[in-house]
């Protein structure tokens, strides 16, 4: 159990609509990381925040968009989906030790989006 | 984006044998991490490396963090069947707000 809980495990829905992944980083975490994993591909980073801000984009599409809340969860917003949006998306955190970053990554079981 | 070449693709071995995988990049970096991810689940990190010339071993792991800091090798010695998986590397530039990039993964199967 990395400590970082994402939901929902799955979710499907139809093109044309929309939906919101959650995620909680570990304990302390103040980063939070989404990428998205399509079929069959390697991890492609979306966004990353740090302590509510948004730190660097990826390849993410303007009809996606995240925030980080206060007490550090964090949401993906996914609308207008297309049949190509179906993919296992995973939320990250990383943390400090001692005040620096740790450089380590720690993964969610992600959220399996399949749209129809 | 920062690109991240790992090889092999993929891997077909025999239960026993030694596995031997690596991950290059045109830049230097100051982190590299090795994941292994089972299918339908997320990464989980096998191996973290910090300084250049480390040589880090979890259990029959070893991973190694390249002299020139722009390269990192993952082995696994006498391999099992629960090693089966997809195997990623990850690495974070310096001065980039603790940026990951990922490397294309190699998929391991272990044949009993």
């Amino acid at each position: 159990d990395s400590g970082v809980t994402q939901t929902p495990k799955h979710l499907i829905t139809a093109t044309g609509q929309r939906v919101t992944l959650r995620c909680s980083p570990r304990s302390g975490d103040l980063s939070v990381y989404w990428y998205q994993q399509s079929l069959d591909q390697g991890l492609q980073f979306l966004i990353q925040y740090y302590n509510g801000e948004e730190r660097a984009k990826g390849n993410i599409l303007e009809r996606f968009s995240a925030q980080q809340f206060p007490d550090l969860h964090s949401e993906l917003n996914l609308s207008s989906l297309e049949l190509g949006d179906s993919a296992l998306y995973f939320c990250a955190s990383s943390g400090l030790a001692g005040g620096f970053p740790t450089g380590e990554l720690f993964f969610g079981e992600g959220s399996r989006l399949t749209v129809l | 984006g920062q690109q991240l070449n790992q090889s092999p693709q993929s891997m077909f071995i025999q239960e026993g044998e030694d596995v031997s995988m690596n991950c290059t990049s045109s830049s230097i970096f100051n982190t590299w991490l090795w994941y292994k991810q089972d299918p339908g689940e997320g990464p989980v990190l096998l191996i973290a490396l910090y300084k250049a010339g480390e040589l880090t071993s979890n259990g029959r792991l070893t991973a190694q963090f390249g002299i020139t800091r722009k390269d990192s090798f993952l082995n696994i010695s006498a391999s099992i069947p629960s090693d089966v998986g997809i195997y990623f590397c990850a690495g974070q530039l310096p001065n980039t707000g603790n940026q990951f990039y990922f490397g294309t993964g190699t998929s391991l199967t272990v044949i009993p």
